[in-house]
């Protein structure tokens, strides 16, 4: 079985510039989750989706939002890049929601660079 | 709320002695823990994770993790460290609130030396 893939692995952008990175999950999972990885602030939850929509949201501004597509894509999009929001974004794939043994299957996640 | 604390940000071994890297959680519920490795400019991979079924949990790879309530912690070990561990080692804790998301230790990065 296919495992998560991200697209792109790297991503170079400028300020003010937005961006939209592609997830997709292990088949047959329907929640899609992303984590932000930065130096200073470790691993942090963005966002999850399940079933097309968002359970809930992690403490990101506005700027950051995403969508689920029928077939369990995900995308993640961030508007009017900051240089701050460079960082590993991790998308990670789970069978259901909403359990906290819900095992999840982390992707190699996507390198965005803001210059 | 819920939280994690790895108490080593870097651990340094040999190749062939002893690892232990020490997880300690905080949480009002009865948790879920895991560990997950991430090997440079890779994602995550789960090593093992505690579910409550039993509190000596194996895992990939020789890794092994306790689960002591009494003591708050989740700490991961491995008899005999190889070069191939050398990578981050998060621990991790399965948020109660009715989604999916894991609250993750700031990571400890392991070295094995020859």
């Amino acid at each position: 079985k296919a495992g998560v893939t991200q697209t792109p692995r790297y991503l170079i952008k400028t300020r003010g510039q937005q961006v939209t990175l592609s997830c997709s999950p292990i088949s047959g999972h329907r929640s899609v989750s992303w984590y932000q990885q930065t130096p200073g602030q470790g691993l942090q939850f963005l966002f999850e989706y399940f079933s097309e929509t968002q359970r809930n949201k992690g403490n990101f501004p506005g700027r950051f939002s995403g969508r689920q597509f029928s077939n369990s894509r995900s995308e993640m999009n961030v508007s009017t890049l900051e240089l701050g929001d460079s960082a590993l974004y991790l998308c990670a794939s789970s069978f259901r929601t909403g359990g906290i043994r819900n095992e999840q299957f982390f992707g190699p996640g996507t390198r965005l660079t803001v210059l | 709320a819920q939280s994690v604390t790895q108490l080593d940000s870097h651990v340094s071994v040999s190749e062939g002695t002893p690892v232990l890297l020490r997880c300690n959680y905080s949480s009002s519920y009865s948790p879920s823990l895991f560990w997950y490795v991430q090997h440079p400019n890779k994602g995550l991979q789960l090593l093992l994770k505690y579910t409550s079924a039993a509190t000596l949990v194996k895992g990939i790879n020789g890794f092994e993790a306790e689960f002591k309530k009494s003591e708050t912690s989740f700490h991961l070990t491995k008899p005999s460290a190889h070069m191939s561990d050398a990578a981050e080692y998060f621990c991790v804790v399965g948020f109660s609130g009715g989604y999916n998301k894991l609250i993750f230790g700031a990571g400890t990065r392991l070295a094995v030396h020859p």
